[in-house]
């Protein structure tokens, strides 16, 4: 159980265009869910938390209006990096949490803005 | 707030032995989680074991147990007879502050297991 898919798994693009990421809790119900950004040999950096039905809450630092968060749902969250640059290119990953603490993450998107 | 140390960037153990991948945390909390997660080079984060604060006995988990020594404020992750495909990067989280749903993360520890 807890399973988490992320998509798409891999995305490369052009400067100036928007990338949508879909994070779903699989076989639970996920009333909170998490938006990371890990760079290279770097840890996991919290972007925001999004809970079903409600405005996304980014962390300091974090352009909301850069990274669109709606979580429709509570199997669904999405992820759009609007007019995404280079500096954008990174690997995001979401997770869910069930009725637990415990976060299940998604496999990740690795992004290159060319 | 929480803060999360772990001060192994790398750690190398031959297959089939066991390995400790050091965790200590900063919390003034008297309730509180502590997590760890594996990274293989794919990139997905792995659930591998809880600890809670107010837990009797360590987490185990098959090959996975926590040394949680709660007045030291650490919690180690051992890692019995190594698989090879037990190398990966290590994360140790807990919780942001007690309650919060937010989970810090330390640094990571890269754990290569030789044939």
């Amino acid at each position: 159980g807890a399973v988490v898919s992320q998509h798409p798994s891999w995305v490369i693009c052009k400067s100036g265009t928007s990338v949508k990421i879909e994070c779903r809790s699989l076989d639970f119900q996920a009333t909170t869910m998490f938006w990371y950004r890990q760079f290279p040999k770097q840890s996991l950096m919290l972007m925001a938390t999004s809970n079903e039905g409600s405005k996304a809450t980014y962390e300091q630092g974090v352009e909301k209006d850069k990274f669109l968060i709606n979580h429709a749902s509570l199997t669904l969250s999405t992820l759009t990096v609007t007019s995404a640059h280079p500096e954008d290119s990174s690997f995001y990953i979401c997770s869910a949490r069930d009725r637990g603490l415990t976060q299940y993450f998604g496999p990740g998107t690795r992004l290159l803005v060319l | 707030a929480q803060k999360i140390t772990q001060t192994q960037p790398g750690m190398f153990v031959q297959e089939k032995e066991a390995v400790t991948l050091d965790c200590t945390y900063d919390t003034s909390d008297q309730s509180y989680g502590l997590f760890w997660y594996k990274q293989p080079s794919s990139g997905e984060m792995i659930f591998l074991i809880y600890q809670g604060s107010y837990d009797e006995q360590n987490a185990t988990e098959g090959r996975y147990s926590l040394n949680f020594q709660k007045a030291r404020k650490s919690a180690n992750l051992v890692i019995s007879a190594s698989q090879l495909g037990d190398s990966a990067m290590y994360f140790c989280a807990a919780p942001l502050q007690g309650g919060s749903e937010k989970l810090v993360f330390g640094k990571g520890t890269k754990l290569t297991v030789n044939p």
